[in-house]
């Protein structure tokens, strides 16, 4: 099995802050992750794919960046719409399955 | 544009069969490139990958809940459905049905259904 962890698991943060979320996972999965955001009693959204693809229509103050095991969701400039519980998964493999990471939620500091 | 919508009871007796039905439209569920999954979410946590149904026809499980999972894809009607069986409280859970793009992430989901698993 694949492992996800995220960090942190809640984060205070301000409108116009610069915000990073970090996903680990427990070994390699070549840039086969995705970012979600989701919203109370929403489905998550698409947000980047292939670890720093941005989906269409989303707004280019989030990215995605990789090093390793290691991925990361930058929001440039936190904006009200932004604070939400983001997610990160990976898809690497359909043979051991499609792992999110715990979750990650982003409060008004 | 494409939609998917749940179906099925939103209360199952504990040892039972939950069976959820995700009707797609706007679009062929017999278009290569996509697959056709099942993700829930317990109440208060994180999201569950359940399975995965390729165009293909093949299938794949969640390690964990793969002996108990069924997933099946009807092209005839343009749905796909989730079995799981001998159900516990622990399976408590808001049920998604989503497409994804083939080296995507999931663009589509359902709104979801609550499934509460109770006597």
């Amino acid at each position: 099995d694949i492992q996800m962890t995220q960090s942190p698991s809640t984060l205070s943060a301000s409108v116009g802050d610069r915000v990073t979320i970090t996903c680990r996972a427990s070994q390699s999965i070549s840039s086969w992750l995705a970012w979600y955001q989701q919203k109370p009693g929403k489905a998550p959204k698409l947000l980047i794919y292939k670890a720093s693809s941005l989906e269409s229509g989303v707004p280019s103050r989030f990215s995605g960046s990789e090093s390793g095991t290691e991925f990361t969701l930058t929001i440039s400039s936190l904006q009200p719409d932004d604070f939400a519980t983001y997610y990160c998964q990976q898809y690497n493999s359909y043979s051991v399955g499609f792992t999110f990471g715990p979750g990650t939620r982003v409060d008004i500091k | 544009q494409l939609q998917l919508q749940e179906s099925g009871p939103g209360l199952v007796k504990p040892s039972e069969t939950l069976s959820l039905t995700c009707t797609v439209s706007g679009g062929s569920i017999s278009t290569s490139g996509y697959d056709w999954g099942w993700i829930r979410q317990p109440p208060g946590k994180g999201l569950e990958w359940i399975g995965t149904s390729l165009y293909s026809g093949n299938t794949y499980y969640n390690p964990a809940l793969k002996s108990r999972v069924t997933m099946s894809v009807d092209t005839s009607k343009n749905q796909f459905s989730l079995k799981l069986s001998s159900v516990t409280a622990a399976d408590t859970a808001v049920y998604y049905c989503a497409r994804r793009p083939v080296g995507y992430g999931v663009d589509v989901w359902g709104q979801g259904t609550t499934v509460t698993v109770s006597s």
